[in-house]
């Protein structure tokens, strides 16, 4: 079954650049997506079809893949950016989504 | 602007059924995609069910195959999901989202507790 894997934490200071990483053998084949979620609030896309940013998104999110990995990087990490992020990807028929199980992000 | 406003959450004995609705509006509702998406208390999210634009065609998680049936209505551009046969397991906050670019758009969620 197709399954994503996620670190379960990361932590930076603020103003220096987090990276969280995405592993998935679908995903030379499927784009990657990026969710930022915040204590108590509905999760929102921050990074759709691997690198595309949606409007509204600070352009210091961005996001790439290569191969099996696709990586959420947040250059000049700010507090507000304390969440737990999730990717996400189909599977290779395209038919059944499957969610990363999570990073939380420290910002501190 | 863009809403979804899932309704029908509850407390629900274990083999029990429980249909959750999900209110659409500010966008043409019969032209996306739709996503069930659900939360366990204090863990990640889970990809529950998605159903195409057009209602054409309907897939499952694993953990739900066969006990919850996604449907939408275009006339009251509402999506549903029935469940049926709930399990402990299955007490979580469900969201619906919309299939745009990614899960674009989510609702706020609706508390679904299986418990005796």
């Amino acid at each position: 079954s197709h399954e994503l894997t996620q670190p379960p934490s990361v932590s930076v200071s603020p103003g220096q650049t987090a990276r969280i990483t995405c592993s998935g053998d679908a995903l030379p084949k499927k784009y990657a997506y990026w969710y930022q979620q915040k204590s108590g609030q509905s999760p929102v896309l921050v990074i759709y079809e691997d690198s595309k940013r949606p409007s509204g998104i600070p352009e210091r999110f961005s996001g790439s893949s290569s191969g099996t990995m696709a990586t959420l990087t947040i250059s000049g990490a700010q507090v507000e950016d304390e969440a737990d992020y999730y990717c996400y990807s189909a599977d290779s028929s395209g038919t059944h989504g499957v969610f990363g199980g999570g990073t939380k992000l420290t910002v501190l | 602007q863009v809403q979804l406003v899932e309704s029908g959450g509850g407390v629900v004995q274990p083999g029990r059924s429980l249909r959750l609705s999900c209110a659409a509006s500010g966008f043409t509702f019969s032209n996306y995609g739709m996503h069930w998406v659900r939360q366990a208390p204090g863990k990640g999210l889970e990809w529950v069910a998605v159903i195409w634009y057009d209602g054409s065609n309907k897939f499952y998680a694993d953990s739900v195959k066969g006990r919850f049936t996604i449907s939408r209505d275009t006339s009251k551009n509402t999506l549903y999901l029935q469940m049926n046969s709930l399990r402990a397991e299955d007490t979580a906050v469900y969201y619906c989202a919309r299939d745009g670019d990614g899960h674009d758009y989510w609702g706020q969620g609706t508390l679904v507790t299986v418990s005796s």
